[in-house]
């Protein structure tokens, strides 16, 4: 089975541009989870999606949104993006989600904003 | 306040030691994920724990409910397994996700 895949796998963007990344999970998972990685504030979690319903959201400004579509895949949306921005964003799929069972990640995308 | 909290932040050891990577958490959970992070970001999950222990090679993981706390130990350590250790929880009431600061582990050969 393929893994988890992130595309792209590297974005440099300038203050108050909007970027989309594209997350393609393990076939057959239904779940996926976005996470946010910096080195000030290690990891944190962003949102879960299941059968394309946004099923539980972290603390995160609203200029943080995400989707899910019909094929599991999943896509996130950053507005006005904001020097912070900076950071890894992860993917993770699973089957049933909910962290009750294990967390496939992707190899994330680096986004630097200038 | 974290409500997840690991120690040691770092450490380094001989090969062949025998480590203890420990997290203390302070919500109710549903689970407890245990995560390996290797330079260049790529992560994996190691355990997932709702109760007891689990092993895996030469991993083992255990967790005590009522005090709140987990322990991964790595027997026989070898250089490969350098890498961050990250503990992460979900949380049994709105399903949030937290995560420990991880533990950065060297393995001296």
């Amino acid at each position: 089975k393929a893994g988890v895949t992130q595309t792209p796998r590297y974005l440099i963007k300038t203050r108050g541009q909007q970027v989309t990344l594209s997350c393609s999970p393990i076939s057959g998972h239904r779940s996926v989870s976005w996470y946010q990685q910096t080195p000030g504030q290690g990891l944190q979690f962003l949102f879960e999606y299941f059968s394309e319903t946004q099923r539980n959201k972290g603390n995160f400004p609203g200029r943080f949104s995400g989707r899910q579509f019909s094929n599991s895949r999943s896509e996130m949306n950053v507005s006005t993006l904001e020097l912070g921005d900076s950071a890894l964003y992860l993917c993770a799929s699973s089957q049933q989600g909910y962290g009750t069972d294990t967390q496939y990640f992707g190899p994330g995308t680096r986004l630097t904003v200038l | 306040k974290n409500e997840v909290e690991q120690s040691p932040q770092n450490l380094t050891a001989q090969e062949g030691e025998f480590i203890t990577i420990n997290c203390s958490y302070s919500v109710g959970i549903s689970a407890l994920h245990w995560l390996q992070q290797h330079p260049g970001g790529g992560i994996v999950s190691l355990f997932m724990l709702s109760s007891g222990k689990k092993k895996h090679g030469r991993l083992i993981a255990t967790i005590n409910i009522q005090e709140k706390h987990s322990s991964l130990h790595i027997t026989a350590s070898h250089p490969r397994d350098s890498a961050v250790y990250i503990c992460a929880v979900r949380r049994d009431t709105g399903n949030q996700f937290y995560f420990g600061t991880g533990t950065s582990l060297t393995v001296i050969p």
